[in-house]
């Protein structure tokens, strides 16, 4: 059973640099097959997918993101990382890691707890 | 982007009814990339349907989806206590990957 726990700052300042990380467990993230996908949820908001990594290191980002966001993976700590720049206060939300079960694309099984995070100065 | 929206924003109903929520998208989704989550407050999403009409592992069999093209429905045939919360519909034909902007389910 994959398990995800998120963790990072919840206190950002704008213009400054986001950084989360998601720990797995249960299986390796370089075994390979798994889909490590980022979800935010601003507060009292619905759900935006942010990106994923996939197969050593291939992305896939929101375009609506894009120009900010880097998500990685570290194979040696088995974890997958988020990082966004200039955040501003749209930027706070609740910061999920999740992923679909092996070898498919969607359906989020897996979920981490949720960490929040707030921009402000 | 594909717009999902979803109607009523807040269903109001009693433990045993029946439940029927709406999922519109703005273009044409094939209903093999429309999926279903419920949302409780302070926990992450969970899974309930694929492929518009699929169970996902451990749903109960009262929870069934429908529908094709640009709209698609989630019902509950009889509603549990547990059931009350958040449900958002989610399109994963078109990237970005898109979710609407749920459907509160709550007790009457």
């Amino acid at each position: 059973q994959v398990r995800l726990q998120e963790s990072g700052p919840g206190l950002v300042k704008p213009s400054q640099t986001l950084s989360l990380t998601c720990s797995v467990s249960g299986d390796s993230i370089s075994s390979g097959g798994y889909y490590w996908t980022w979800i935010r949820q601003p507060p009292g908001k619905g759900l935006e997918w942010i990106g994923y990594i996939y197969y050593s290191g291939n992305t896939h980002y929101n375009p609506s993101l894009k120009s900010r966001l880097s998500i990685s993976e570290d194979t040696s700590k088995n974890q997958f990382s988020l990082k966004l720049t200039s955040v501003t206060a749209a930027d706070t939300a609740v910061y999920y890691c999740a992923a679909p079960k092996r070898g498919f694309s969607y359906g989020y099984v897996y979920w981490g707890q949720g960490t929040p995070v707030t921009v402000s100065s | 982007e594909v717009v999902l929206t979803q109607s009523p924003g807040t269903l109001s109903l009693s433990p045993g009814e029946r439940a029927s929520l709406s999922c519109r998208t703005s273009q044409s989704v094939s209903s093999s990339y429309l999926a279903w989550y419920q949302q409780k407050p302070g926990q992450a999403p969970r899974f309930l349907m694929y492929a518009a009409s699929s169970r996902a592992t451990g749903v109960p069999d009262r929870f069934s989806g429908s529908g094709s093209g640009t709209d698609f429905n989630l019902t509950i045939s009889r509603l549990e206590p547990e059931d009350f919360a958040v449900y958002y519909c989610h399109q994963y034909g078109y990237s970005p990957y898109t979710f609407g902007q749920g459907t509160k389910l709550a007790i009457k």
